[in-house]
């Protein structure tokens, strides 16, 4: 079945580093989606890419969509304790009829003042 | 609006018994699902809705049933526990915009099958 791979599981920085977390899907994807979940939280949603090769950012937060639509990356910069948590990917190859996203395994960030 | 909310926040279960996971959402979305999330590890999704009256199966069905008799609520059932389905479970809410349909979560129901 569709797997959705993120590395690294765990990085640890120094605030005021930068920080990428990286997302391969096995397949062709129609969009993607990115959450961060605090530690004992719930996923929120940051972020969703849509055409291939398409970046966004939101302040820090750089997102990347590959050429093939199989691929994808978040990038902090200059990390702030803020940020910590972990990052989830999440694909839908199903052509956006439901919505049916399958989760990446995460990035767990830890940022060390 | 409440966004989407879970009871009970927590609950310990005897291996065999039953139990129902409350979800409700005032958005007016017609998405719905039901997720796990193992500990250390991402969400698997159990069961989705696109409406009310509709249902269907996800990657982790197996153990779980659900019911979508109107758009706000989507219980989740598990029967007969087991140990294997010790896990936080989120249920979550969207709806199709132009620009993308992200999905709302609940704050989770933490469960310990013993």
């Amino acid at each position: 079945g569709q797997q959705v791979m993120q590395i690294p599981q765990y990085q640890h920085v120094q605030e005021g580093e930068d920080f990428t977390t990286y997302c391969n899907s096995s397949t062709t994807l129609s969009n993607i989606q990115w959450y961060k979940q605090r530690p004992g939280g719930h996923p929120v949603f940051l972020i969703q890419l849509v055409k291939s090769g398409e970046v966004k950012k939101q302040k820090r937060l750089t997102f990347q969509f590959g050429e093939a639509k199989k691929n994808s990356s978040l990038h902090i910069t200059a990390t702030q304790t803020t940020d910590v948590g972990t990052y989830f990917c999440a694909g839908d190859n199903y052509g956006g009829a439901t919505n049916k996203l399958i989760f990446g395994t995460g990035t767990l960030l830890a940022v060390q003042p | 609006n409440a966004g989407v909310t879970q009871t009970p926040k927590f609950r310990i279960l005897k291996i065999g018994q039953s139990m129902t996971l409350q979800c409700a959402q005032d958005m007016n979305h017609n998405y719905m699902y039901w997720y796990r999330q193992d500990p250390g590890m991402g969400l698997k999704l159990i069961y989705y809705s696109v409406g009310a009256g509709i249902t269907d199966k996800g990657e982790v069905p197996n153990g779980y049933n659900v019911s979508r008799s109107t758009t706000e609520d989507f219980p989740l059932r598990l029967e007969l526990a087991a140990p294997s389905q010790t896990s936080v479970y989120f249920c979550a809410s969207s709806y199709w915009q132009r620009e993308g349909y992200e999905q709302y979560f609940g704050p989770g129901t933490r469960l310990t099958v013993t």
